[in-house]
């Protein structure tokens, strides 16, 4: 089964930061990749699927981008709904994997 | 609006069994893959099991291969996740989860989520 590790594991920032979570693969992809906001106490939320493809709804400070193995997720201009953990989802002849999480705190 | 109902989760012995369950409103549910994933309380995911929109196609992640089936009834717009030989490890909520696209496993509505706890 394909791994997926996320770095860091967490992280704190403040209100308008730029902040960078990356998802490494152990094997190759392709574009097979989704992001995940989990707030405590609710289910994850679908931002971002196909590597960059944003989900309806999604504010465009989240960005995703990345090929083969190495994946990233950008939130420009950090706000206060964004304190969250973050998970990276792929699949694989219909197998899929989470990565670890990344949660983001407030500094 | 979708919505996805999980029920059937509680407090279960070491080795016992438990069905749990999962009501989908506002999609055509026979057209979408469906999925249980699971979380530990203050842990990750891990996705467990998936089928596809007909039910003809099951996949298990290798942790529950053997103890875990997922099924669904298309009539009842229901999914089903039977679980047998608990193990602690299995404590967790588990969260039904609903295809973006017919039969691509991005999750794009999930439900609330029930919480099995397995006892000693």
């Amino acid at each position: 089964a394909i791994q997926l590790t996320q770095s860091p594991s967490s992280l704190s920032a403040s209100v308008g930061d730029k902040v960078t979570i990356t998802c490494r693969a152990s094997q190759g992809i392709y574009s097979a990749l989704a992001w995940y906001q989990q707030r405590p106490g609710k289910p994850p939320k679908l931002l971002i699927y196909d590597v960059s493809t944003l989900e309806r709804g999604v504010p465009s400070r989240f960005s995703g981008s990345g090929s083969g193995t190495d994946f990233t997720l950008t939130i420009s201009g950090l706000q206060p709904e964004d304190f969250a953990t973050y998970y990276c989802q792929q699949f694989t002849d219909f197998l899929l994997s989470f990565g670890g999480g990344t949660k983001v705190e407030i500094k | 609006e979708v919505q996805l109902l999980e029920s059937g989760g509680g407090l279960v012995q070491l080795g016992g069994s438990l069905r749990l369950s999962c009501v989908a409103s506002g999609f055509s549910f026979r057209n979408y893959g469906m999925n249980w994933v699971r979380q530990a309380p203050g842990k990750g995911l891990e996705w467990v099991a998936g089928i596809s929109d007909t039910g003809g196609s099951a996949f298990y992640a290798d942790s529950v291969k053997g103890r875990f089936t997922i099924s669904r009834d298309n009539f009842k717009n229901t999914l089903y996740l039977q679980i047998n030989s608990l193990r602690a490890g299995d404590t967790a909520f588990y969260y039904c989860g609903k295809d973006l696209l017919g039969a691509v496993p991005y999750l794009d509505s999930w439900g609330q989520g029930t919480l099995v706890t397995v006892s000693s």
